[in-house]
């Protein structure tokens, strides 16, 4: 499968602990994208990245909230000090952006996040 | 900000019946705009998309949907769903110039055989 993956699928955490998510985006793809999606919502930005610059962030990324992508493949997602208003469906997507300003992104199947 | 509304939250239709899921947007200019179906247990998968040209434009599983620039809306149809279809529909629209997608809440589409 050559698709977006995510790890962990499911992330079961007491409030106040930090947790670390990991996306791997569709192989050449330049740019990546997380999202937030929380019951009867959809899917909200919080952040992307063009190979390893972090260009945009939401103003739903708070400060507890850190992404990286260090070598422009792989990105993390860390939340620090976690809260019950965090869990989530966290996703991530990929795509590619050419020469052209047509941009499709690809997404993962997420990671589900439930702070208790 | 752009905002995308999607008004129908929740659609029960019986095999064979036409559907059309509604949605608009409300920020103008170049837009791109998609059509994402989440099926039960599955991820985000893309339906279709338009970007220019021909403003009916023909996806996956024979969905089609249509952009009308003057109402900013893209509806979605299908002449005859299948129980299949069952699953959530997301409108999304891209500004160009803008990175990020909005999407809409989603329609939950339940198809009874």
């Amino acid at each position: 499968d050559t698709g977006v993956s995510q790890d962990p699928r499911h992330k079961i955490t007491k409030r106040g602990q930090n947790v670390t998510f990991r996306c791997d985006p569709i192989s050449e793809h330049n740019r990546l994208y997380w999202y937030r999606q929380t019951l009867g919502q959809g899917p909200e930005f919080l952040t992307y990245f063009q190979n390893e610059a972090q260009l945009e962030k939401s103003r739903l990324l708070s400060d507890r909230f850190s992404a990286e992508r260090p070598k422009g493949s792989f990105s993390t997602l860390e939340i620090q000090r976690t809260e019950q208003g965090d869990s989530a469906m966290y996703l991530c997507a990929s795509s590619f952006t050419g020469t052209l300003t047509q941009e499709t992104q690809y997404f993962g199947p997420g990671t589900r996040l439930l702070v208790l | 900000a752009q905002s995308v509304s999607q008004h129908n939250h929740h659609v029960i239709l019986s095999e064979a019946a036409s559907l059309e899921l509604g949605c608009n947007y409300s920020y103008g200019g170049t837009v791109n705009l998609f059509w994402y179906v989440q099926y039960p247990g599955q991820h985000l998968q893309l339906l279709l998309k338009y970007f220019s040209g021909d403003p009916l434009v023909k996806g996956i599983k024979g969905f089609e949907a249509e952009f009308i620039k003057s109402k900013f809306s893209f509806n979605l149809r299908k002449p005859s769903v299948q129980w299949s279809d069952t699953a959530e529909y997301f409108c999304a629209v891209l500004n160009t110039g803008f990175q990020k997608l909005v999407f809409g809440t989603g329609t939950r589409l339940l198809v009874s055989p």
